[in-house]
């Protein structure tokens, strides 16, 4: 079935550095792709919608200076958490929509990224 | 915007016997029901999914319910067993493919 990439899977990175997470759909091509953020034990949030050759839409609260988003490609979504802190600290994980699933807007997760920020 | 509501939140049961999570989503134009089992580490994975002109969903020993007039959905495990012991997630969305979770239910499976 479809297969939706992330890397990578767990970083490490100092606080005030930048670090960049990319989000791949293996077998398809995803003109939407969304990232969300999930705390320990708690639910998924989406935090943008990725479209490719456009800007991202952003939900609210979330800062769009802080976490870059660039959908280059129709395979290929990342997102950068620019000049981290400890509190960005999370699981970030992206899913991808197939548009050419027989169940149309059927949708797929990657693996997830750990992000720590020391 | 759209709410998922999710309960229980825990639910422990024996190995073999049945177990039910049920979902309530607010959006009547949410048309995409996925479920989704997320282990410790682990991003989510669609176990099963339904849509909103098909009432109920079968694969092996996971169905999935729908009411649409209601709007809740519900997912069935039955015959579970310990490798089932995760945290399951429901979700809703409409054709832009914006997911909206439920808070999730942490099933145990006890051998």
């Amino acid at each position: 079935g479809a297969v939706v990439s992330q890397h990578p899977s767990r970083v490490i990175c100092k606080s005030g550095t930048s670090v960049k997470i990319e989000c791949r759909s293996l077998d398809f091509q995803a003109t939407t792709m969304f990232w969300y953020r999930q705390f320990p034990k708690q639910s998924l949030m989406l935090m943008a919608t990725s479209n490719e050759g456009s800007k991202a839409t952003y939900e609210q609260g979330v800062e769009k200076d802080k976490f870059l988003i660039n959908h280059a490609s129709l395979t290929l979504s990342t997102l950068t958490v620019t000049s981290a802190h400890p509190e960005d600290s999370s699981f970030y994980i992206c899913s991808a929509r197939d548009p050419q699933a027989l169940s149309g807007n059927t949708i797929y997760f990657g693996e997830g990224s750990w992000l720590t920020v020391v | 915007g759209e709410n998922v509501e999710q309960h229980p939140s825990t639910l422990s049961v024996q190995e073999g016997d049945s177990a039910v999570i049920k979902c309530t989503y607010s959006d009547s134009a949410s048309n995409y029901f996925p479920w989704y089992k997320q282990e410790l580490g682990k991003g989510p994975q669609l176990i099963i999914d339904i849509r909103s002109n098909v009432g109920e969903k079968k694969d092996q020993r996971i169905a999935v319910t729908l009411n649409k007039t209601a709007k809740h959905f519900s997912l069935h495990i039955t015959e579970t067993q310990p490798e089932d012991s995760a945290v399951y997630f429901c979700a809703a969305s409409g054709n832009a493919g914006k997911s909206t979770f439920g808070d999730g239910t942490t099933l145990t499976v006890k051998p």
